[in-house]
C-alpha cells in the first residue's frame, strides 16, 4: 500500500513560537492532501485542504493565519502552527490520496502529537 | 453536509466473540464510500474495509464484515472471533465520489473496543 509518511511524531514548543509539521507521500504523487485535528478519545475534524500549487481551503472556524499550509510539490504539504499557544496542543494527522487514482482510499501518517508549554 | 454518527461511545465483547458496532450517516448523495478504521493507542489509523455505496454486496475482509443498508443509510461493522489486538478505536467514515472531494473524509466521533480475555 501507499505511504504517508508525517514528521515529527512529537514535537513540545514554547508557548509563542511556531513549529511545522511535514506530511509526505513517499511512494505516489498527491495532488491534494488534507490536515485532520484529533483532543484524546475525540473524532478527527477536517482542518483544511491543501492544494498542490495553490492555496488551501479551510474548514469553518479554522484560522488560516494561525495554520500554514504549504503544498509547494505533489509529494509534500506543511502545516505550521503559528505563535502556537497551550490550547493548540493535540494530535495533528495528514492524508493523500493518490493523483490520478480511484477516490477509494485516502493513506494516512502517523500523526504529530503537539504539546504546547 | 454529510454527518457520520456512531451511538456506540463504548463496547465490550469477550475473546473469541462476535461484535458489531453501529454507524449512520446522512448524505443526499447517490455514489459514495464507506469506510471503517481503527485507530490503536499508537493513534495511527489502519484501514479494516471499505465498501462502494454502489455494491449491494457487503464487503467481507477476513474477520471483518459489514452490513450496509443503503436505504437505512446504516453502515455497521461486525468482528467474529475478537482477539486482544482488536481493541482500538473504531471509526466509521464517509467519503465523497465527487472528484471535487477527492479524498476528503468526514468522521463518526468512534467507538472505543475492549476485548476481555
Amino acid at each position: 500500500g501507499a505511504v504517508v509518511s508525517q514528521h515529527p511524531s512529537r514535537v513540545i514548543c514554547k508557548s509563542g513560537t511556531s513549529v511545522k509539521i511535514e506530511c509526505r507521500s513517499l511512494d505516489f504523487q498527491a495532488t491534494t492532501m488534507f490536515w485532520y485535528r484529533q483532543f484524546p478519545k475525540q473524532s478527527l475534524m477536517l482542518m483544511a485542504t491543501s492544494n498542490e500549487g495553490s492555496k488551501a481551503t479551510y474548514e469553518q472556524g479554522v484560522e488560516k493565519d494561525k495554520f500554514l499550509i504549504n503544498h509547494a510539490s505533489l509529494t509534500l504539504s506543511t502545516l505550521t502552527v503559528t505563535s502556537a499557544h497551550p490550547e493548540d496542543s493535540s494530535f495533528y494527522i495528514c492524508s493523500a490520496s493518490r493523483t490520478g487514482g480511484s477516490n477509494t482510499e485516502a493513506f494516512f501518517g502517523q500523526g504529530t502529537r503537539l504539546t504546547v508549554v | 453536509a454529510q454527518t457520520v454518527t456512531q451511538s456506540q461511545p463504548e463496547m465490550s465483547v469477550q475473546e473469541a466473540e462476535t461484535v458489531t458496532l453501529s454507524c449512520t450517516y446522512d448524505t443526499s448523495e447517490s455514489d459514495y464510500y464507506l469506510f471503517w478504521y481503527k485507530q490503536p493507542p499508537s493513534r495511527q489509523m489502519i484501514l479494516v474495509i471499505r465498501q462502494e455505496a454502489y455494491k449491494q454486496q457487503n464487503a467481507t475482509e477476513n474477520r471483518f464484515s459489514v452490513n450496509f443498508q443503503k436505504a437505512a443509510k446504516s453502515f455497521s461493522l461486525k468482528i467474529s472471533d475478537s482477539q486482544l489486538g482488536d481493541a482500538a478505536m473504531y471509526f466509521c467514515a464517509y467519503r465523497s465520489a465527487l472528484n471535487t472531494n477527492a479524498g476528503k473524509s468526514t468522521f463518526g466521533d468512534g467507538t472505543t473496543l475492549t476485548v476481555k480475555p
